[in-house]
């Protein structure tokens, strides 16, 4: 069946950059999420990608789609102290509404 | 985007009691979604919920523990019944969000979620 995973930690310095990794396996992935969960918090959509495309910059955010190996990553630049949370890469495989499927979550840290 | 206000924000609630939590929205959606996230792990879908029939669950979830009401298209509410201590989750409705962006783009907004404790 569908899955998606991620890595459970990473911890980087301030002002550094972030990269959390994430890897799926349903091929027919039509759009590939980043979502936010701050503690407390509901999930906040980030980012999105398509599945036709290599790349997205908004911002601090840089998502970049590996399609040949299912690989995604979401690059937070110049981490600040406010980017701690927890990110959840998810995909949903269907250009209507269908449910999405999420990966565990990473929980990002900075330190000083 | 959609702006979703969900109660309760949390609850601890004796084992065997039932808990309502409703999820509403600032626009009408045709789809509204039931999440579980139980502790420090991901979202797990238990139910979607269309206006005018009857909620379909996911495979582990049932319309007897989980009812679901749909009753317009602003609003939903599940239920958490007979509740153990293994109910003990956050609870997130979500809903399609076309005004994320537009064209054929199908986004998600999720609410606040319910953090319920089954003591």
């Amino acid at each position: 069946g569908e899955d998606v995973e991620q890595s459970l930690f990473l911890s980087v310095r301030e002002g550094d950059s972030s990269v959390i990794n994430c890897t799926y396996t349903d091929s027919s992935s039509t759009y590939l999420y980043w979502y936010k969960q701050e503690p407390g918090a509901g999930l906040q959509l980030l980012t999105y990608i398509f599945s036709n495309m290599d790349m997205k910059q908004d911002q601090r955010l840089t998502v970049l789609l590996n399609k040949k190996d299912k690989h995604l990553s979401l690059r937070i630049a110049d981490t600040q102290t406010g980017d701690s949370a927890i990110y959840f890469c998810a995909e949903s495989t269907d250009s209507s509404a269908s449910k999405i499927i999420f990966g565990s979550g990473t929980r990002l840290s900075i330190r000083p | 985007s959609a702006v979703i206000s969900q109660k309760p924000s949390r609850d601890i609630c004796q084992r065997g009691t039932s808990l309502t939590i409703q999820c509403q929205v600032d626009s009408q959606v045709t789809m509204m979604f039931w999440y579980r996230q139980q502790p420090g792990q991901s979202l797990t879908l238990i139910a979607t919920a269309n206006q005018g029939s009857e909620a379909t669950y996911e495979s582990g979830f049932v319309i007897d523990k989980f009812p679901i009401s749909r009753p317009n298209l602003t609003f939903s509410t599940l239920t958490v019944s007979n509740m153990s201590p293994e109910d003990s989750s956050i609870y997130l409705c979500s809903v399609e969000d076309s005004s994320l962006a537009g064209g054929n783009y199908y986004g998600y907004t999720f609410g606040s979620g319910t953090r319920l404790t089954v003591v």
